[in-house]
């Protein structure tokens, strides 16, 4: 079975800040791993995700996650926040055999602080 | 291209009334999924179809039935609504067979309360 853990609900960061929102699964094989982005009011759209190779993915809007098997993580980071990545982000595994089921994490709300 | 679209955006039902969402996607994806996001629970996967004629129950499929009516729509129908279902209602799809690899396209969003 999957799990994702978010810590923490709300982060805040001031503008230009380093963005740093965690994620951590448990999956007895070896996942999927993505991150989305929820705008307000707006449906999922996918920053980024992992499936195999390279462990430092890199997606949309400078947002980047590693993947490290050792600690179960897969951090989302960004150098440098702007007001526009005010959201809601959701984190999500998959495991790499069956059916396309994403287990959702419980979602972390960034606000920037100008 | 529209993408993936829900109907109707908002609905406010009474306890044991019936009503059907609405899903579309004009991606020509192969596989579609309903979700139910509720506070503080993150997104749960409530059915799902990997193709046309096929569905399969998600985590939390309880209370609801849904129809693959064509590669393009995906209904989810509630035949008694309780209070316990009020929540927002996600449609997605994806390409390829239901991979756990693929990418899903997220609608809009339907928000239901039930009174």
């Amino acid at each position: 079975a999957q799990s994702v853990t978010q810590l923490g609900s709300h982060v805040s960061v001031s503008e230009g800040a380093l963005v740093l929102l965690r994620c951590n699964y448990s999956s007895s094989v070896p996942p999927y791993l993505f991150w989305y982005v929820q705008y307000p009011n707006q449906g999922l759209q996918l920053l980024l995700k992992y499936t195999t190779g390279a462990t430092l993915v890199k997606g949309i809007n400078g947002f980047e996650a590693e993947f490290k098997k050792s600690e179960t993580s897969f951090h989302l980071t960004k150098p440098s926040a702007h007001m526009s990545d005010a959201a809601e982000y959701f984190c999500a595994v998959s495991q790499q055999t069956g059916a396309n089921n994403l287990f959702f994490g419980t979602g972390t709300r960034l606000t920037v602080i100008p | 291209n529209a993408g993936v679209t829900q109907t109707p955006k908002f609905q406010v039902l009474k306890t044991g009334q019936s009503m059907t969402l609405q899903c579309a996607q004009d991606m020509n994806h192969n596989s579609m999924y309903w979700y139910r996001q509720d506070p503080g629970m993150g997104l749960r996967l409530i059915y799902y179809s990997a193709s046309e004629g096929t569905t399969d129950k998600g985590e939390v499929p309880n209370g609801y039935n849904v129809s693959r009516l064509n590669k393009r729509e995906f209904s989810l129908r509630l035949e008694s609504a309780a209070p316990s279902q009020t929540s927002v209602y996600f449609c997605a799809s994806s390409d390829g067979p239901g991979l756990a690899v693929d990418t899903q396209y997220f609608g809009p969003g339907t928000r239901l309360t039930v009174l």
